[in-house]
C-alpha cells in the first residue's frame, strides 16, 4: 500500500529558530495534509493543501504540495515553546478510497 | 473541544480480555474512521464506517471488529487482548465518504490509551 516517509524523525533546536520538515512518497498523491499532536490528544489539522505546486501559510507555518505530488513539506519560523509536539504529514492517495496515510511524524523538542 | 468524542480516556485491562471503544463523531458527519497508534508511532488506519454501512478496511487484525450505530456513533471491539494491543486508538470523522466530498482531511478524537497487562 501508500506509505509516506517522513523526516526527520526527531528535531532538537533552541526556542527562536526556524523548523523544516518533509514527507516524500513513492505514489501520487491528491491532498496533503500537516497535523500536529500534543501529548494525550488527538492530532489538529495545521494546514491542508489541495493542487500541485500549492504553498500555503498559517500564521508563523508555511508548507507546500509538491509540484509532483509525492511530496510536501511544513516549516515553522521562529519557533516557540508551544510549537513542541509530534507533526504528522498525511495524504489521500491518488485513485483511492478516501482513507488518509499517515507519516510517522516528526518530534519536535525545543530548548528554551 | 474537537467535537469527536472517545470514551473511556483510559482503560487498563488483562490479556485475553475483551474491551469496546466508543466514539461519537461531530455533528454532522457520516464517516468514522479508527486509528491505531502505537508507541512512538504513526498513525495506522484500522477501519472506515459511512452512514452506517463498513467502507474501508486497513490493516485491522482479526480479533478486532467495529460498527457503526444508525445515531452514527460507532465502537471498536477488541477482543483476546494481546500485550501489542496496547496503544493510543484514534477515532475521526468527516462529513463526506469518497474523495472529493468534504476537504480539510478529518477531525480527530483525544484518543482512548489502551493498557494491556
Amino acid at each position: 500500500g501508500q506509505q509516506l516517509n517522513q523526516s526527520p524523525q526527531s528535531m532538537f533546536i533552541q526556542e527562536g529558530e526556524d523548523v523544516s520538515m518533509n514527507c516524500t512518497s513513492s505514489s501520487i498523491f491528491n491532498t496533503w495534509l500537516w497535523y500536529k499532536q500534543d501529548p494525550g490528544e488527538g492530532p489538529v489539522l495545521l494546514i491542508a493543501l489541495y493542487k500541485a505546486g500549492e504553498l500555503t501559510s498559517n500564521g508563523r507555518l508555511t508548507a507546500q504540495f509538491g509540484i509532483t505530488r509525492k511530496d510536501s513539506f511544513l516549516n515553522i519560523s521562529a519557533s516557540i515553546p508551544s510549537d513542541v509536539g509530534i507533526y504528522f504529514c498525511a495524504g489521500l492517495p491518488w485513485g483511492g478510497a478516501q482513507k488518509l496515510v499517515f507519516g510517522q511524524g516528526t518530534r519536535l523538542t525545543i530548548n528554551p | 473541544d474537537s467535537g469527536v468524542t472517545q470514551t473511556p480516556k483510559h482503560l487498563i485491562t488483562a490479556t485475553g480480555q475483551r474491551v469496546t471503544l466508543r466514539c461519537s463523531p461531530r455533528s454532522g458527519d457520516l464517516s468514522v474512521y479508527w486509528y491505531q497508534q502505537s508507541l512512538d508511532q504513526g498513525l495506522q488506519f484500522l477501519i472506515q464506517y459511512y452512514n452506517g454501512e463498513e467502507r474501508a478496511k486497513g490493516n485491522i487484525l482479526e480479533r478486532f471488529s467495529a460498527q457503526q450505530f444508525p445515531d452514527l456513533h460507532s465502537e471498536l471491539n477488541l477482543s483476546s487482548l494481546e500485550l501489542g494491543d496496547s496503544a493510543l486508538y484514534f477515532c475521526a470523522s468527516t462529513h463526506g465518504r469518497d474523495r472529493g466530498l468534504n476537504r480539510g482531511g478529518y477531525t480527530f478524537g483525544s484518543g482512548t490509551r489502551l493498557t494491556v497487562v
